[in-house]
């Protein structure tokens, strides 16, 4: 069974550029769900895909957006990048739109930079 | 809207002593509850989570957690405290969105 993968690990990017973010979900969820951890804080809700649709979104400016395809995995992607975008991006899958109890899996993450 | 608050953003007990982390949720409905575990530059793993199954709940590595109705708690345990459990520590809360709300975090120090 392989876990949640995400890529890059890391990336530094320069103030109003844009940036792609991927994930490849756990084998057989069809649910991804991304969170912004700022340093020193907790995960926050950016937005969440269920069978390539957006099923729910957290308080995050359009410039944020996703995708998600057909095999679950899943791009977030940021235009215009502050340097306040400056965290740690994690994906996490789960089964059937993260039904409330649902364990979410978390991947490693990707580290942004905005200089 | 559901919230939880973690209570201390530092913990620093002796190895071997008892490990106490504080959660307290405010919710509209009955919640489900998690705690995860983050070690430095790692995504988070799920320990344990609260289902409306059972008031106790154990979850791996020894920990546990009791879900107090009348306190609006869900506190974090773990008997004996191990090096290898210093991390930072999240308790969350499903919001209805079917998304995870986090407390702040509290990190844990174990001591020699």
């Amino acid at each position: 069974e392989t876990g949640v993968t995400q890529s890059p690990t890391h990336l530094i990017k320069t103030r109003g550029q844009q940036v792609t973010l991927r994930c490849s979900s756990q084998s057989g969820h069809n649910t991804v769900s991304w969170y912004q951890q700022a340093l020193g804080q907790g995960p926050q809700f950016i937005f969440q895909y269920y069978r390539e649709e957006e099923n729910g979104r957290g308080n995050f400016p359009p410039r944020f957006s996703g995708l998600q395809f057909p095999n679950y995995s899943s791009e977030l992607n940021v235009n215009a990048l502050e340097l306040d975008d400056s965290a740690l991006y994690l994906c996490a899958s789960s089964l059937d739109g993260g039904a409330d109890s649902n364990e979410a899996f978390f991947g490693q993450g990707t580290r942004l930079t905005v200089v | 809207a559901q919230s939880v608050t973690q209570l201390g953003s530092h913990v620093s007990v002796s190895e071997g002593a008892l490990v106490l982390l504080r959660c307290n949720y405010s919710s509209s409905v009955p919640p489900y509850l998690f705690w995860y575990v983050q070690y430095p530059n790692q995504g988070l793993q799920l320990l344990l989570k609260y289902t409306s199954a059972a008031t106790l709940v154990k979850g791996i590595n020894g920990f546990e957690a009791e879900f107090k109705k009348s306190e609006t708690s869900f506190h974090l345990t773990k008997p004996s405290a191990h090096m290898s459990d210093a991390a930072e520590y999240f308790c969350a809360v499903n919001t209805g969105r079917r998304a995870l709300t986090f407390g702040s975090g509290t990190r844990l120090q174990v001591q020699p």
